[in-house]
């Protein structure tokens, strides 16, 4: 079975902070693929990364910078010198090799910036 | 272009009522998705379709139904409509070209639809 977890039901952090969103995931495939999509107070949900589990380079874009470990499972969701704009929750999804099209997602972090 | 649409974007239902949700997209994606997001909770697939005419059954598929007569259409039907079922609907789309190939292709979302039944 396939599993995503967010262990980090809400973040608050004061503007200009850095701040990290855990995701964990758990397959048994061997090629699978991870993604973040953002969800702001507005409602709709937006893709922001995606990543396959043979590309394990990390990726910086802007100020969101994303760290993918298979050793330790995980793809980690860093945003720097945060800005109230990034308040919402987000999302850490995984999608496995085989068998349906299912996205698994995990139950989102609430990140709250404060001015 | 649009992207994905769906109609309505809020409403009410008395308990034992139908209604369909509609969802449509403009990009000519091949696979569509209904999920629904119940409150602190994640997104669960209801249904999804790889094509026209091709429908299967997500995590959650009971009491909905869907039809796929079009590339660009994909609704969502409630027939008995319960409490449970009050929820926010997402209907997604992506385009996958082969079986291996697609499955890094990201979906994009409608701007869901938030449903109450009372």
């Amino acid at each position: 079975a396939q599993k995503v977890t967010q262990a980090q039901t809400e973040i608050s952090v004061v503007e200009k902070e850095d701040v990290t969103l855990d995701c964990v995931y758990e397959t048994r495939d061997t090629t699978y693929y991870l993604f973040w999509y953002k969800q702001p107070p507005s409602g709709e949900l937006v893709f922001l990364i995606r990543r396959n589990s043979f590309d394990e380079q990390n990726e910086i874009s802007g100020r969101y910078s994303w760290n993918f470990q298979k050793s330790t499972s995980s793809f980690n969701f860093t945003i720097t010198a945060s800005q109230v704009v990034d308040s919402a929750v987000y999302f850490c999804a995984l999608r496995g090799q085989g068998g349906s099209e299912k996205l698994v997602f995990g139950k989102g972090t609430k990140l709250t910036v404060n001015p | 272009n649009a992207g994905v649409t769906q109609t309505p974007k809020f409403r009410i239902l008395k308990i034992g009522q139908s209604m369909t949700l509609q969802c449509t997209q403009d990009m000519n994606h091949n696979y569509m998705y209904w999920y629904r997001q119940d409150p602190g909770m994640g997104l669960k697939l209801i249904y999804y379709s790889v094509g026209a005419g091709i429908t299967d059954k997500g995590e959650v598929p009971n009491g909905y139904n869907v039809s796929r007569s079009t590339t660009e259409d994909f609704p969502l039907r409630l027939e008995l409509a319960a409490p449970s079922q009050t929820s926010v609907y997402f209907c997604a789309s992506s385009y996958n070209p082969g079986q291996s190939l697609g499955r890094n292709q990201p979906q994009h979302f409608g701007d869901g639809t938030r449903l109450s039944i009372l």
